[in-house]
């Protein structure tokens, strides 16, 4: 069965980075595109941006270029995101997703982001 | 970026109603519209995309319809794990946006 496994919570401080990673599992990671989604406060869902592991290709939402990095790992079959300068707009719970043409078939449990000094 | 307005953003309903809730969109997405479910404190999880194909292992209690700006997901008949949150989401044009979400309580 399809799996996403996502890594553990994250306390940093403002103007740090942080970098979380989701592990693939039941499927042909090369396959399918992996996005990113950010949930704020139990609240709406933002799409960040999307990789294609086969390539390395990715796509981004215009409000997250410069916040978010997106790289793959084909060998473990693991996606990762990076978020920089953080502030506290980032505190929020992050989630990746296998996604199947242009909807979301697969989320990881998610990644709570609290970002406090 | 397209704008995804869902309405009503919470209602009650018995077991056993029908609930409806509405999605509109701020252009044609072509049906290119999803639904998502999520119960407190876990991930969303994928009810309805193509705006009326039913994904895998979702009951079929569960409907999606509409065309062009217009779109709703349907319940049947409610059930107790039927609350929770549910969101629309257009994958036509990138980024891809979702609506504010309703949340569905039971009476």
């Amino acid at each position: 069965q399809v799996k996403l496994l996502q890594s553990g919570a994250a306390l940093v401080k403002p103007g740090a980075s942080v970098k979380m990673s989701c592990k693939a599992s039941g499927y042909t990671f090369t396959d399918y595109w992996v996005s990113w989604v950010k949930q704020s406060h139990g609240k709406s869902l933002e799409w960040i941006g999307e990789i294609y592991p086969n390539s390395g290709a990715t796509n981004f939402n215009e409000k997250f270029k410069g916040k978010a990095t997106l790289t793959v790992d084909k060998s473990t079959s693991t996606a990762y995101m990076e978020l920089s300068r953080l502030t506290s707009e980032d505190s929020a719970i992050y989630y990746c997703t296998r996604v199947a043409a242009i909807f979301l078939d697969y989320w990881g449990q998610g990644v709570m982001v609290t970002v406090s000094s | 970026d397209i704008q995804m307005t869902q309405s009503p953003a919470s209602l009650s309903a018995s077991l056993g109603e029908t609930v409806t809730i509405q999605c509109q969109a701020s252009e044609d997405i072509y049906s290119g519209l999803a639904w998502y479910q999520q119960k407190p404190g876990k991930s969303p999880q994928l009810l309805i995309y193509g705006a009326s194909s039913l994904q895998d292992g979702v009951p079929s209690r569960f409907s999606g319809s509409g065309s062009g700006t217009q779109y709703s997901l349907k319940i049947s008949s409610m059930q107790t794990e039927d609350e929770g949150v549910y969101f629309c989401q257009q994958g036509l044009k990138y980024p891809p946006t979702f609506g504010s979400g309703t949340k569905l309580e039971i009476k």
